[in-house]
Formats: structure tokens, C-alpha cells, sequence
């Protein structure tokens, strides 16, 4: 498996466009996080997803952030309308539970997403 | 939910010294304990991790601790190199949930 696949890894958009980051779980993993990492915040989880189904999406900014996953294999972050302060490392990962219960995550390469 | 305090936020240390980085959790819930080491524009890495049911773990240089009485755990890095530098994050799983210390910036110096 190629691990968790990001597209794409940097992302320049103007104020108030829309931005949308995608996916791609490891093939059989259960779980999918969506993370965001500034300088000031460290690590912040935004949403994550249980089978597809989003199981606690509290740490979403506000309503302009929106994450979707259709099926197994993709995930999206929406970002609408954009602003400078969505400027961000934003990462995608995922890990296994069910009988394995205490696996690490994986992450992705992340996007590096500029608005301007 | 849980909370995950992590200390120091920056380290320094001469090469070959060891490095010491502490972590606490509130949740007794949490039952896994993964460290993450993050080179400078790249993703988070495991690089070990620890069961709720292990009080000590060790992987050559590299050894972790788990008091689950005090909900402290700590990474021990021994007769560090310069490439030891980076960001190295604490976390706790939870009911599936990854809780992520605010990283420590390791510097290891020449």
C-alpha cells in the first residue's frame, strides 16, 4: 500500500475562493482524521469519520469548513469561501481498529495550503 | 474528553547527551500511547509506542514510559544525534481518537 495519498501538497488560492483537499485512506482502514497544523495551534484535529460516517466534527472552525467521505477509499476537506487565516498545513490520516484496537495513525503528506 | 499536556515546547541538548520529553492525560479511557517524530516539512511519524498494560518500552535508542497511576508518560532519547532533530509529538488514543500533545522542538547540536 502506498500509505495515505494527499493531493494536493501545496495549494495557493485568493481570499474567498473555494479550496478543496482530498484523500485516500490506507485500503481497510476504518477511521480517518483530518488534522490542521499551524505554528500557534500545533495540531488540531478538525473532523474524523468511522466507516465513513462522521463521528465528531467539533473541531471544524466554523461553517465555511465542510468534509465529506462518499466511500472507503476518499475523503474531501472544502474550504468556502477561503481566508487568509485558513492558511495552513492541513493532514489527512487514517488507522485501524475493530479487533486491533490500539494502532497508531497514519498520515499523509499533507497539503500546505497558502490563501492570499 | 481527553487533554494532553506536553513539556517542554523546545529542547536543546549537546550530541551524545540524552533527551527527556514528559507528557500528561486526563482521560484513564486512553489505552494506547503513540510518539510521533515530524522532520522539518514533513508528516508525523511513528517512531514508537506504548500499551496501557506495559510500563516501559525500549527500541535502541528510543525507550518510553507509561505511569498509568500518575497518567504520565515520557520519551527517552539516549546518546542523541544530530538527525534526532525535530518535532516530536506525545499522544493518547482514546475510544479511537487521537489526542496530540502540542509537539517538542528537539535541536540536537554538533
Amino acid at each position: 500500500d502506498a500509505g495515505v495519498i494527499q493531493s494536493p501538497r501545496h495549494e495557493v488560492t485568493e481570499m474567498g475562493q473555494e479550496v478543496t483537499l482530498r484523500c485516500k485512506p490506507i485500503s481497510g482502514h476504518d477511521y480517518l482524521f483530518w488534522y490542521r497544523q499551524t505554528m500557534m495551534r500545533g495540531l488540531e484535529l478538525l473532523i474524523y469519520f468511522n466507516n465513513n460516517v462522521p463521528i465528531d466534527d467539533s473541531g471544524m472552525p466554523e461553517d465555511r469548513f465542510s468534509a465529506k467521505m462518499p466511500n472507503a477509499s476518499f475523503s474531501t476537506l472544502k474550504i468556502q469561501p477561503s481566508e487568509p487565516r485558513d492558511s495552513a498545513v492541513y493532514f489527512c490520516a487514517s488507522s485501524l481498529a475493530g479487533r486491533a484496537m490500539n494502532t497508531e495513525a497514519f498520515f499523509g503528506q499533507g497539503t500546505r495550503l497558502t490563501v492570499v | 474528553g481527553e487533554n494532553v499536556e506536553q513539556h517542554p515546547s523546545t529542547l536543546s541538548v549537546q550530541e551524545g547527551d540524552s533527551a527527556v520529553i514528559k507528557c500528561t492525560y486526563s482521560d484513564s479511557a486512553s489505552n494506547y500511547f503513540p510518539w510521533y517524530k515530524q522532520e522539518l516539512g514533513k508528516r508525523p511519524q511513528l517512531i514508537i509506542d506504548i500499551r496501557s498494560n506495559v510500563g516501559e518500552k525500549k527500541d535502541q535508542r528510543i525507550a518510553v514510559t507509561l505511569n498509568k497511576t500518575a497518567k504520565h508518560f515520557s520519551l527517552h532519547i539516549t546518546e542523541t544525534q544530530p538527525e534526532d532533530s525535530a518535532v516530536y509529538f506525545c499522544a493518547a488514543k482514546a475510544r479511537n481518537q487521537f489526542y496530540f500533545g502540542t509537539g517538542t522542538s528537539l535541536t540536537v547540536i554538533p
